[in-house]
């Protein structure tokens, strides 16, 4: 119940399409969904991040996705560029109290192709 | 660059060792988080420090221990190294507490031979 499940793997994508990465839970007391971008040799870095009363949210080329009945979100990079090549993580808080922690996705490569 | 600094960069050591791994948060962030990445089981919280009192718990080892100090930098001490404990150990910071915004470091690669 505490896991995330990420898909797919890794991902090729051409420059200026549309990567989708998708990530699926079961804890619906998870309330806060973050997506991190991490580039070899870096640390995680936070891309966006959705609470689960929005449906979506927007920025820039990057938006979240978010389906409460389905817990299911997704991320959306649209008009893929080289520079967006990195692996991405989802991410969900939950456990409540001590036990509060983001719990991380397998990643994803994702790989954009000029 | 996200502001939060760790080191020492690179540490090889043997089985058995202990090492220190250190952490200077972002300037104004009072919580500190150690993460651990590996291959094997990505990446894996272990615990999180706010203004130099535990705050929260995740999968960190009994041989694991860490301490914020009252100038918010912290430490986590890795002791009796095992060759599993191989894995990138990274430092985020945030504000507050709430685990959200967390501004990762760059990275501790540890390797135990």
């Amino acid at each position: 119940q505490q896991q995330v499940k990420q898909s797919p793997q890794s991902l090729i994508v051409q420059k200026g399409g549309i990567s989708i990465i998708n990530c699926a839970y079961e804890n619906t007391a998870f309330d806060y969904f973050p997506w991190y971008q991490q580039f070899p040799g870096k640390g995680p870095a936070l891309l966006i991040a959705i609470r689960p009363d929005v449906s979506e949210k927007k920025e820039g080329r990057f938006t979240i996705s978010f389906n409460k009945s389905a817990k299911q979100f997704s991320l959306h990079i649209m008009d893929s560029q080289p520079g967006d090549s990195a692996t991405y993580f989802c991410a969900a808080r939950g456990g409540g109290g001590a036990t509060n922690k983001l719990i991380f996705g397998t990643g994803t490569l994702l790989a954009v192709q000029p | 660059d996200s502001g939060v600094t760790q080191t020492p960069k690179h540490l090889i050591t043997a089985t058995g060792q202990r090492v220190t791994l250190r952490c200077s948060p972002r300037s104004g962030d009072l919580s500190v988080y150690w993460y651990q990445q590996s291959l094997d089981q990505g990446l894996q919280f272990l615990i999180q420090y706010y203004n130099g009192e535990e705050r929260a718990k995740g999968n960190i080892l009994e041989r694991f221990s860490a301490q914020q100090f009252p100038d918010l930098h912290s430490e986590l001490n890795l002791s009796s190294l095992e060759l599993g404990d191989s894995a990138l150990y990274f430092c985020a910071s945030s504000v507050t507490s709430d685990q959200e915004t967390q501004y990762f470091g760059p990275g501790t690669r540890l390797l135990v031979l």
